[in-house]
């Protein structure tokens, strides 16, 4: 069984665009998060939310808006997609309670704007 | 802010044997953990191996292991007997261990593993 997992793997998608990514743990954890991996490997946060609540909200353009239905869930919705969006996005749960703080990653989702 | 700073882009080691990944970090704080946190091509972000920065000991994992030195804030991965399936972006991240876990990733090292 997949911890975390996103969907779609991989999106194609024209400048202008609306996209949404869904992630889903089942881990029991009650924190998620969104994290964005450049063309240069580099990995930083987006958003996190714990039990639906947002407790970060990284500098991200507005186009970004995060959603959360339940604590096993954050979805990703992406507006007027823009070329620089495109990069790798993961998403993440953990353990608020747990104070090591690792986290568990989905396999990533590709998203190519053209 | 807290910064993490891995130094060598990438490494290569020859298969079996033993080669070292650096990682230095930025932080005012006393509590903390750090990680060592593998991409293979599959792009999944697997943990390698973690270390509570109160605990002097060095986390060891079968064939990884980490020297933590805190006061020279450096947090290096050994990984002995190299094996083909190592070959990986290794990426170093730092935890303050509040809640919401803001895990703060540096730059990753690629490595590669020869025949």
């Amino acid at each position: 069984d997949t911890a975390v997992s996103q969907t779609p793997k991989y999106l194609v998608t024209q400048m202008g665009n609306d996209k949404s990514i869904k992630c889903e743990q089942n881990l029991g954890h009650d924190t998620m998060y969104w994290y964005k991996q450049d063309s240069k490997k580099f990995l930083k946060i987006m958003f996190s939310y714990n039990n639906k609540e947002l407790i970060i909200n990284e500098t991200v353009p507005n186009r970004f808006s995060p959603k959360s239905p339940d604590k096993a869930h954050l979805n990703l919705h992406i507006n007027s997609l823009e070329l620089g969006d495109s990069a790798v996005y993961f998403c993440a749960s953990s353990l608020r309670l747990k104070k090591t703080g690792e986290l568990f990653f989905g396999e990533g989702s590709r998203l190519t704007v053209l | 802010a807290q910064t993490v700073t891995q130094s060598q882009p990438e490494m290569s080691v020859q298969e079996a044997e033993t080669v070292t990944l650096s990682c230095t970090y930025d932080t005012s704080e006393s509590d903390y953990y750090l990680f060592w946190y593998k991409q293979p091509p599959s792009r999944q972000m697997i943990l390698v191996i973690r270390q509570e920065a109160y605990k002097q000991q060095n986390a060891t994992e079968n064939r990884f292991s980490v020297n933590f030195q805190k006061a020279a804030k450096s947090f290096s991965l050994k990984i002995s007997d190299s094996q083909l399936g190592d070959a990986a972006m290794y990426f170093c991240a730092y935890n303050v261990g509040t809640s919401g876990s803001r895990l703060t990733f540096g730059e990753g090292t690629q490595l590669t593993v020869n025949p």
